[in-house]
Parts: structure tokens; sequence; C-alpha cells
């Protein structure tokens, strides 16, 4: 079936370092969302993107959707303490159906 | 803020007994999914409700499972004979609808633990 992989599974980072995560889809997908859900809440939305090669901007966040629509990624410049979480990916295969990615959990140390 | 909203916030159940999983959407959303979430796994899709049926569902949504939206406000999950494989974290989800209105906004989610 369909999959969405992200990569790395963890990630621990000094305060100030950047931060990557990326997102594979197994097929090609009509638009990507990212979410991120802090431990113990629920996935909030950050952002859509729809453009094959499109990049949007969200302060210290980057997110890129690829060329072929079938991977995704969200960069974080000098990541702060706030942005302790899970990062997943939400590729669109159907109508009103999202495949979530397996998430990166970020730990940021002080 | 609008916010989608979840009853109860834990639920404890027998193996083979029936459970109602209830959420009351963001008023003026017309587009409503059930997810699930496993301890410490990835969020999984179940079902998307659109105009009083279902749009899409995935493999895990069998026929013990059903969706309903009884009133103008509720939309509900059933889960007929559950099983020990059913605990999970399942979270309700809205949005506005229309192909580019698909940002999902999640209630706080039910933890539903089967024993």
């Amino acid at each position: 079936g369909q999959q969405v992989m992200q990569i790395p599974q963890y990630q621990h980072v000094q305060e100030g370092e950047d931060f990557t995560t990326y997102c594979n889809s197994s097929t090609t997908l009509s638009n990507i969302q990212w979410y991120k859900q802090r431990p113990g809440g629920h996935p909030v939305f950050l952002i859509q993107l729809v453009k094959s090669g499109e990049v949007k901007k969200q302060k210290r966040l980057t997110f890129q959707f690829g060329e072929a629509k079938k991977n995704s990624s969200l960069h974080i410049t000098a990541t702060q303490t706030t942005d302790v979480g899970t990062y997943f990916c939400a590729g669109r295969t159907g109508t009103y159906k999202y495949i979530f990615g397996t998430g990166t959990r970020l730990k940021v140390l002080a | 803020e609008p916010e989608v909203t979840q009853t109860p916030s834990h639920q404890v159940t027998q193996m083979g007994q029936e459970v109602i999983l209830r959420c009351v959407p963001i008023s003026n959303h017309l587009y409503f999914y059930w997810y699930r979430q496993i301890l410490g796994q990835k969020v999984e899709f179940l079902v998307s409700f659109y105009n009083n049926e279902i749009s899409e569902k995935s493999e895990i949504f069998d026929d013990q499972f059903s969706v309903e939206r009884p009133d103008g406000s509720n939309f509900t999950l059933k889960i007929r004979s559950t099983k020990l494989e059913d605990s999970a974290m399942y979270f309700c989800a809205s949005s506005e609808g229309g192909y580019m209105n698909t940002e999902a906004f999640f209630g706080q989610g039910t933890r539903l633990t089967v024993v």
C-alpha cells in the first residue's frame, strides 16, 4: 500500500542548531501538509504545500515540496526548546484522505 | 478560538464490548475525520465523512467500525466489538472543505484502553 516515510526517526540537537526532517512517499501526492505534535498532545497543522517545487517559510521554519511531488522537507533554523515535539508530514492520496508519515521526534537540549 | 472537542478523554472497556467515541467538530466545517494513533506510533487515517456519508476509508476501518452524524453537531465513531489491538488514541478532526481548504483541526483525542 501507499507509504510515507520520514527520516530521521529521532533527532537530538543542541539549542541553536538547525534541524531537518525528510518525508518520502511511495506515490505522487496531490499535496502535502505538515503537523507538529507536542508530547501528550494532538497534531497541530503547520502548513500545506500544493505546487511542485513549492517553498514556504514561517519564521524559522522552511518547507519544501519536491519537483516530483513525492518528497518534502521541513527545516528549522536555530532550534529553540519550544520546537520540541514530533513532526509529521501528511500526504494527500485521495479526495479527502491523508496518509501520515512515520514522524520525526525532535528533542532540543538547552 | 473554535476547537474540536472530544469526549470522553479516556475510555476503558472490556474486550468484546461496544464503544462510542464522540466528537463535536468546528461548527462551520463540512468535512470530518477519524484518525487513530497507537502509543508512540504514527497517526493513521481511519475515515473521512462529508454530506452525511463516508467519503473514504482505510483498510483499518472494517465492519467493526461505523461513523454517524446523529444531529447537527455531533460526529461519532462506534467500534462494535472491541479487540485488544483497538487500544489507541483516537483523534477526531474537521476541515472547512473545498479542495484547497483541507487544513485539519484535531481534537484533544480519546484514549481507548481495551482490557
